[in-house]
């Protein structure tokens, strides 16, 4: 959906280090989420915002940060408290009670 | 919170055979249910969706029913082709928190 874009693809990281992954959205969206999926596995939610400036856990935050600062963007830190960081990224958006669009992910592998 | 369970994990078909796929979630609340479709490498993309006010929804050769009392919902696909192969996806969305959960995963592969 080229109404979402999630940069960059493929993204390398060291052990140790914090990465921020980007999350744009022109689609006048409220709500933006991030999930994780790991080879084999659904999509487990990381955090979601339903409006700027505010944000939750999902049920996997442990070792990630958000922030919403603008409607359009919300970016996802990995941090370095995340134990097993390598993963596919997706970012999506959605109005109220409508299906999620989602980014084409950003691959991030830590070594 | 919600949880969704879905089965079977993998499934083999001939082209031109029917596949099911079910799912079951755990929170009352819940109100909508998407399916989606991820190809390999690729986004998930939403290929029907059900709420709760209604019981069956069909577009072509894809249907979703739901029995809210069971608490289950299932994807059907007929008249199944190539192209279908792809992993799908059931999810829940519980009006009281907005959070879409979804299921482990379905590998559906179709014979040619």
């Amino acid at each position: 959906d080229g109404g979402i874009t999630q940069s960059p693809k493929y993204l390398f990281r060291k052990e140790g280090q914090n990465v921020t992954l980007s999350c744009e959205q022109n689609l006048n969206h409220d709500a933006m989420y991030w999930y994780r999926q790991d080879p084999g596995q659904g999509l487990r939610l990381i955090y979601y915002s339903q409006i700027v400036n505010d944000f939750q856990k999902g049920d996997i935050a442990e070792g990630y940060s958000v922030s919403r600062e603008k409607k359009e963007s919300f970016p996802l830190t990995v941090t370095s408290a995340q134990k097993n960081p390598t993963a596919f990224y997706l970012c999506a958006s959605s109005r109220e009670d409508s299906p999620l669009h989602f980014g084409n992910g950003t691959r991030l592998t830590v070594t | 919170g919600e949880n969704v369970e879905q089965h079977p994990s993998t499934l083999s078909v001939q082209e031109g055979d029917s596949a099911v796929i079910k799912c079951t979630y755990s929170d009352s609340a819940s109100n909508y249910f998407p399916w989606y479709k991820q190809e390999l490498g690729k986004r998930p993309q939403l290929i029907i969706d059900i709420r709760s006010n209604v019981g069956e929804k069909k577009d072509q050769r894809i249907a979703v029913t739901l029995n809210k009392t069971a608490k289950h919902f299932s994807l059907h696909i007929t008249e199944t082709q190539p192209e279908d192969s792809a992993v799908y996806f059931c999810a829940a969305r519980p009006w009281t928190t907005g959070k879409l959960t979804f299921g482990q995963g379905t590998i559906l592969t179709v014979h040619p």
